[in-house]
């Protein structure tokens, strides 16, 4: 079985452009995160989404980023205008659902290059 | 949420096992302690996960401290493929405040010699 999707792999964009984010996450799970990773650092929570709805997304930027889980399954994540700080891997991650006992599966990442 | 406290950086020899290290003194009794790595330039991977007794599974071992404010992922014999970022996290079940959760915090930079 195919895990989490991530497209694009790699993206280089100039500042104030859009760029948008694609996730397929694994068939039947419930939860999916964004995250976002800076050089060196551990990765921070975007956005989480219980089937279709948003339900922790209070460290999404919401002046810039927006992000859609259509019929809770795949996923995008958005950002418009992108600034020279957004450049960052963005990870998409699932689980089957939000329980202590499941493990989460993650995508390989999309690389962003503002500049 | 309840925070999970590792050391920055361990080395180790390759084949010689290695002790990784989670101090979680806040957890509640609904937390899983979980475990990922992240190698380079790839997207973080679940190792294992327990709750309260340790766990064995084919890529590591997890010994849970008896009050479950510490535990320790365990690579019975490290190769250089293991080299990656360890990650210990807590997450929650239903009525805990780690619910539905994943939080990363900045992790144990493994260095595996040749």
């Amino acid at each position: 079985e195919a895990g989490v999707v991530q497209s694009p792999r790699y993206k280089i964009i100039e500042k104030k452009q859009p760029v948008a984010f694609w996730c397929n996450p694994i068939s039947g799970h419930n939860t999916l995160y964004w995250y976002r990773q800076n050089l060196g650092q551990g990765p921070e929570l975007l956005i989480r989404y219980e089937n279709e709805e948003a339900v922790d997304d209070s460290q999404l930027p919401k002046d810039r980023f927006s992000a859609e889980r259509l019929k809770g399954v795949d996923s995008t994540l958005k950002i418009q205008p992108a600034e020279l700080g957004d450049s960052a891997v963005y990870l998409c991650a699932s689980s089957l659902d939000r329980q202590g006992r499941t493990e989460a599966f993650f995508g390989q990442g999309t690389r962003l290059t503002v500049v | 949420d309840a925070k999970t406290t590792q050391p920055n950086s361990m080395e180790s020899n390759e084949e010689e096992p290695v002790h990784l290290p989670c101090n979680h003194s806040t957890i509640s009794g609904t937390d899983y302690i979980h475990w990922y790595r992240q190698l380079p330039s790839q997207g973080p991977e679940y190792v294992i996960h327990g709750l309260t007794s340790n766990v064995n599974n084919r890529m590591a071992s997890l010994a849970i401290a008896e009050d479950r404010k510490s535990s320790t992922l365990i690579l019975h014999r490290a190769t250089l493929r293991d080299a990656a970022v360890y990650y210990c996290i807590l997450r929650g079940s239903a009525g805990g405040t780690s619910y539905g959760k994943l939080t990363f915090g900045q992790g144990t930079i493994l260095t595996v010699h040749p």
